[in-house]
């Protein structure tokens, strides 16, 4: 079956460093693939996503580039805030039923 | 806010009990979702609905069951709870099943 593979975290940074979040995906035909956000105490939010293969998905800063080849979706942001800081969540959608998520990567940022 | 809606935000209960988790999705959207998020399971979709109809299955539990009503609103029915039954709980919903999925904020359940 479709699974993610994210770095396990936490991953803590200090603030204006890069970040990247390496995402990988085993999946048959052409999933759709997500980054989705969770800060403190709340729900999920979508923060880009892609549809096919060399599409970039960003927002907000952020970035992540659909590589087929090597079945990838790593989530980058050239420069970090403390207000980042929050569990990301990789995921992708093959056939259009539901979400399949990694196990997601808490990031800290620090002053 | 993502304009998913769900009641209640926190629910502590015993063993064995029955509770009922609501979610209102998005104006205009069809689909609904619901989601467990645990500590060692990480998230896992449950069951999903379209227009009233249940569209894909996922790990629901057999002692698990959910609707969702003509008013497009979803009730998910956890019975003979267990304590590895706590887990926050998320609906999603879709305009059409296809397109993304926004998320209500959760109910955490505490079984005890």
């Amino acid at each position: 079956g479709d699974s993610v593979t994210q770095m396990e975290g936490p991953v803590t940074l200090s603030e204006e460093a890069f970040l990247t979040i390496n995402c990988t995906y085993t999946a048959t035909g052409y999933p759709s693939l997500f980054w989705y956000v969770q800060y403190p105490g709340e729900g999920l939010q979508l923060l880009l996503k892609a549809t096919k293969a060399d599409d970039k998905g960003s927002n907000k800063g952020f970035e992540a580039t659909y590589r087929k080849e090597t079945t990838s979706f790593h989530l980058e942001k050239g420069s970090v805030q403390v207000s980042d800081s929050a569990v990301y969540f990789c995921a992708l959608n093959n056939a259009g039923n539901m979400l399949t998520f990694g196990g997601g990567t808490r990031l800290m940022v620090k002053p | 806010d993502s304009g998913v809606t769900q009641t209640p935000k926190h629910l502590i209960t015993a063993t064995g009990q029955r509770v009922t988790l609501r979610c209102s999705p998005r104006s205009g959207d069809l689909s609904v979702y619901w989601y467990q998020q645990s500590l060692d399971q990480g998230l896992q979709f449950l069951i999903q609905y379209y227009n009233g109809e249940e569209r894909a299955k996922g790990n629901i539990l057999e002692r698990f069951s959910a609707q969702q009503f003509p008013d497009l609103h979803s009730e998910l029915n956890l019975s003979s709870l267990e304590l590895g039954d706590s887990a926050l709980y998320f609906c999603a919903s879709s305009v059409d099943g296809l397109g993304d999925a926004f998320f209500g904020q959760g109910t955490r359940l505490t079984v005890v």
